[in-house]
């Protein structure tokens, strides 16, 4: 089983700042099996990148993924009032499909 | 558009069954995979089970391994979660979600909130 770490587990930023969340995994995997999602209190979760790096439809290009092997990053470059979230990446390779902690950006 | 509504939670004692459902619209059913995630309470995802676009492949979590089956039934374009053996750790909100075929979930429901308590 691929476990993911991510890091830190809460961010404190001002909107505006750049968010940098990292997705770290316990062995390599193809970058073409690793999403984030976003998720708001009392919502579902919603795909924001999948792939490493490819945008789901309808995502802000201020949204923006990277990473290879066991290390990935999700950026947002300048943070919007609606991005007071929290992030999850997944790995979709296979079963056991699993994801990590969670990052909460929250409004400092 | 693609919808998935999920129905079917509820307060159920421990060792209790339960069945979800989930339908779809929007989409041809037949032509994707489906998932059920669930969310303890203040907690993270946790994928629960996985059948194949036919329903030929089906896989589960270990922790769910055994006591809970998943189906869908293409003329009703509904996908199932057959529940048994309840636990107080099953506790959970529900969510069937679609393998977009980008390696990750496009769409979700709104998710069912499951209760396992005496």
């Amino acid at each position: 089983e691929i476990v993911l770490t991510q890091s830190p587990g809460t961010l404190s930023l001002s909107p505006g700042e750049r968010a940098t969340l990292s997705c770290r995994a316990s062995q390599s995997f193809s970058s073409t099996y690793l999403a984030w999602y976003q998720q708001k209190p009392g919502q579902a979760p919603r795909l924001l990148i999948y792939g490493a790096s490819s945008r789901a439809t309808g995502i802000p290009d201020r949204f923006s993924g990277s990473g290879s092997g066991t290390d990935f990053t999700l950026t947002i470059s300048r943070l919007e009032p609606e991005d007071f979230a929290v992030y999850y990446c997944q790995q979709y390779g296979g079963s056991p499909w699993t994801f990590g902690q969670g990052t909460k950006v929250e409004i400092k | 558009q693609v919808q998935l509504v999920e129905s079917g939670g509820g307060v159920v004692q421990p060792g209790r069954s339960l069945r979800l459902s989930c339908a779809a619209s929007g989409f041809i059913f037949s032509n994707y995979a489906l998932h059920w995630v669930r969310q303890a309470p203040g907690k993270g995802l946790e994928w629960v089970a996985v059948i194949s676009y036919d329903g030929s492949n089906k896989y589960f979590a270990d922790s769910v391994k055994g006591r809970f089956t998943v189906s869908r039934d293409s003329s009703k374009n509904t996908l199932f979660l057959q529940m048994n053996s309840l636990r107080p750790d099953d506790t959970a909100v529900y969510y069937c979600a679609r393998d977009g075929y980008t390696y990750a979930y496009d769409y979700w429901g709104q998710g069912t909130l499951v209760t396992v308590s005496s």
